[in-house]
């Protein structure tokens, strides 16, 4: 079946502009991870949902970051008046449950890759 | 606060030598879950195994070896007749079951494996 899918692949801003970035889940997984990982790191997490419900957004660095799920399935990452370190590959993983209620495997997209100019 | 330690930035061998990659990571929680994930040149990122910390008995896939000791509180993973196609970022990651309901992954930094013919 289909994988996680994101777009666009690419994105490319200039300082202050917003930008909505998309995930689309494998059907029927419940929770959804977004994680943004800088160039020669390992991905750092931002947020989940379980459904449409955000769970923890302990990761979202700051309040220009916002994260919805609103019905259950497609989710859309909004940056406000993006940075230049903001800058990144935004990655999108999904799962059947939750990790923490035993786990399963987290399926990642493929990305977008943000550019703020 | 969870952490994952790779020590190892980047380890190159020659085509069929066996490689230990080390993954070091710290957890207040009796429950949690440790896996790893291939990163290749293409930059996806692939799961190569979960493992819940009740679960101490190391695992074999192939030519892929996992190491779990709790009492080192490392996971390190091991190739054995490593080949070109081995060549990627590997990183190991942890979630940990306790406390704010935060349920996404927190990574190393990677372990860049380069596999020279």
């Amino acid at each position: 079946g289909a994988g996680v899918s994101q777009s666009p692949r690419y994105k490319v801003t200039k300082r202050g502009q917003d930008v909505a970035l998309r995930c689309d889940p494998i059907s029927g997984h419940v929770s959804l991870y977004w994680y943004r990982q800088a160039l020669g790191q390992g991905p750092e997490f931002l947020t989940y949902f379980n459904y449409e419900a955000q769970q923890d957004k302990s990761g979202l660095p700051n309040d220009r970051f916002s994260a919805e799920r609103p019905e259950g399935s497609i989710s859309t990452l909004t940056i406000q008046r993006t940075e230049q370190r903001d800058s990144a590959m935004y990655r999108c993983a999904s799962s059947l449950e939750s990790l923490l209620a035993g786990g399963g495997e987290q399926y990642f997209g493929p990305g977008t890759r943000l550019t703020v100019t | 606060a969870q952490k994952v330690t790779q020590a190892q930035t980047e380890i190159s061998v020659v085509e069929k030598e066996d490689v230990t990659l080390d993954c070091v990571y710290e957890t207040r929680d009796t429950t949690y879950y440790l896996f790893w994930y291939k990163q290749p040149p293409s930059g996806e990122l692939v799961f190569l195994i979960r493992r819940n910390s009740f679960d101490e008995q190391n695992e074999i896939s192939g030519r892929y070896s996992w190491n779990f000791q709790k009492s080192t509180s490392s996971f390190n993973f091991t190739i054995t007749a490593s080949q070109v196609v081995d060549s990627a970022v590997y990183f190991c990651a942890l979630v940990f079951q306790g406390g704010g309901g935060a349920d996404g992954l927190t990574f190393g930094k990677g372990t860049h494996l380069i596999i020279q013919p």
